[in-house]
């Protein structure tokens, strides 16, 4: 069974340039997570997916992002513009409960690096 | 709010003794508890949880992790340590909430000196 994939493992943009990260989570998994982990700070929230739905944006740090998760299936993270301080690596966890119980375990990609220069 | 407290930045072990990573919460209601590695260059990976029942969790390439709950700690164990355990360790915690992100500590990067 394929892991969840991250698209690209790399990205370096000058800020006030846009950038599109790409999430693909394990097949038939309902529940899809953004978090991001700045400066090697804790691993923060963005925002929780139940298949093409937001269920949960609270951590979303302002209107520069713009997530979607088109049909259920693989999500897209936009950073527009980019700030300096969005450098960071971005994960996407994704975990299959319809509905995401507490017990649920999140399976975590590989992440993005994104800097901002 | 839940919190997660990882009071180690660095531990260092020497190879074959046995490790410990500690980790304290704070949660509202009956907490889940999750630990995750990651090593160099790839993604976080699953080692354990605690639900529910026995207070020793066993998990992945041999950890384990003791729930304690009048010390709100989910410290992670090893009973001899492997060069190969060498990573970067994160804890986290989730409510019985309507929440369903994880908060997670800052991270423990355990060093296994051969």
């Amino acid at each position: 069974e394929a892991g969840v994939t991250q698209f690209p493992s790399h990205s370096v943009i000058e800020k006030g340039q846009t950038v599109t990260l790409r999430c693909d989570p394990i097949s038939g998994h309902d529940n899809l997570y953004w978090y991001r982990r700045v400066m090697g700070k804790e691993i923060k929230f963005l925002l929780h997916f139940v298949k093409e739905s937001k269920q949960d944006e609270s951590g979303m740090p302002n209107n520069r992002f713009l997530a979607e998760r088109t049909g259920g299936t693989y999500s897209t993270l936009k950073v527009q513009p980019a700030e300096l301080e969005d450098s960071g690596v971005y994960f996407c966890a994704s975990s299959q409960d319809g509905w995401g119980g507490p017990a649920d375990t999140q399976y975590f990609g590989p992440g993005t690096r994104l800097t901002v220069l | 709010a839940q919190s997660v407290a990882q009071p180690e930045d660095q531990v260092n072990v020497a190879e074959g003794n046995p490790l410990t990573v500690k980790c304290t919460y704070s949660v509202s209601g009956n907490p889940y508890l999750f630990w995750y590695v990651q090593y160099p260059n790839r993604g976080l990976q699953f080692l354990l949880k605690y639900i529910t029942g026995d207070n020793l969790v066993k998990g992945s390439y041999g950890f384990e992790a003791e729930f304690n709950k009048s010390q709100t700690s989910f410290h992670l164990k090893k009973p001899s340590a492997l060069v190969s355990d060498s990573a970067l360790y994160f804890c986290a915690v989730r409510g019985s909430g309507s929440a369903r992100q994880l908060t997670f500590g800052s991270g423990t990067q355990l060093t296994v000196l051969p």
